[in-house]
């Protein structure tokens, strides 16, 4: 039983470089979502994804995109990679109305030059 | 002002001591209250969550809400070396619309 898990672990992109993190759970969770982390910041919510076929703004989301692939895997996309998404990328998932008790991956460092 | 308030430290306190850890809020519409636990260069895991006002305990780990405050708490006794790490506060109304809003975390380092 893996939980969460997320490719790639580290990334280094050029500006204006495009990429995709990827998300997958397998505890069955309807929902998921996808934070970044900046030092003095705390976690902030880009994109989460109530249930299946669904997908959602949270308080960050100008330059990504997601994708709710299916219920196991969620997608983050970043088109066009500025120095200011430079941060620690986590993604979570819960048990439908149960947002209070998220379970996280190890999340993906990333660096845009 | 940040809706959530939390300081960030380092709080550092030798092994076996009572630890303290806090965090403020200004929105009196939040019902639910977490701590989040993220050691380094990991993701954060559920350590408490508590509805409302009042206190939860789970072994050495006591969290207390005070709504009329806007303040809340989370306790550690016969704090250990693996208890060192950044403490997380969250929270929620039960109108959020699956949105936490988040402390910036308080790194704690327990001295052996």
């Amino acid at each position: 039983n893996a939980g969460v898990t997320q490719t790639p672990k580290f990334q280094v992109l050029k500006t204006g470089q495009s990429m995709t993190l990827q998300c997958a759970q397998d505890m069955n969770h309807n929902s998921m979502y996808w934070y970044r982390q900046d030092p003095g910041m705390g976690l902030r919510l880009i994109y989460y994804s109530a249930s299946e076929g669904t997908t959602d703004k949270g308080e960050v989301p100008n330059g990504y995109n997601v994708s709710r692939l299916n219920k196991r895997e969620f997608s983050l996309r970043l088109e066009s990679a500025a120095p200011s998404q430079t941060s620690v990328y986590f993604c979570a998932s819960s048990e439908a109305y149960s947002q209070e008790t998220q379970y996280f991956g190890p999340g993906t460092r990333l660096l845009v030059l | 002002q940040k809706e959530v308030e939390q300081d960030p430290g380092p709080l550092s306190v030798p092994e076996g001591a009572i630890v303290s850890l806090n965090c403020t809020y200004s929105n009196s519409a939040f019902q639910y209250f977490m701590w989040y636990r993220q050691y380094s260069r990991k993701g954060p895991e559920l350590l408490m969550y508590t509805y409302s006002s009042g206190n939860k305990e789970d072994g050495r780990f006591t969290a207390q809400v005070d709504k009329s405050s806007k303040y809340i708490s989370l306790f550690i006794r016969d704090s250990q070396p693996s208890d060192s790490a950044t403490y997380l506060c969250a929270m929620s109304a039960s109108d959020s619309n699956y949105q936490l809003i988040w402390g910036a975390g308080t790194k704690l380092i327990i001295k052996p």
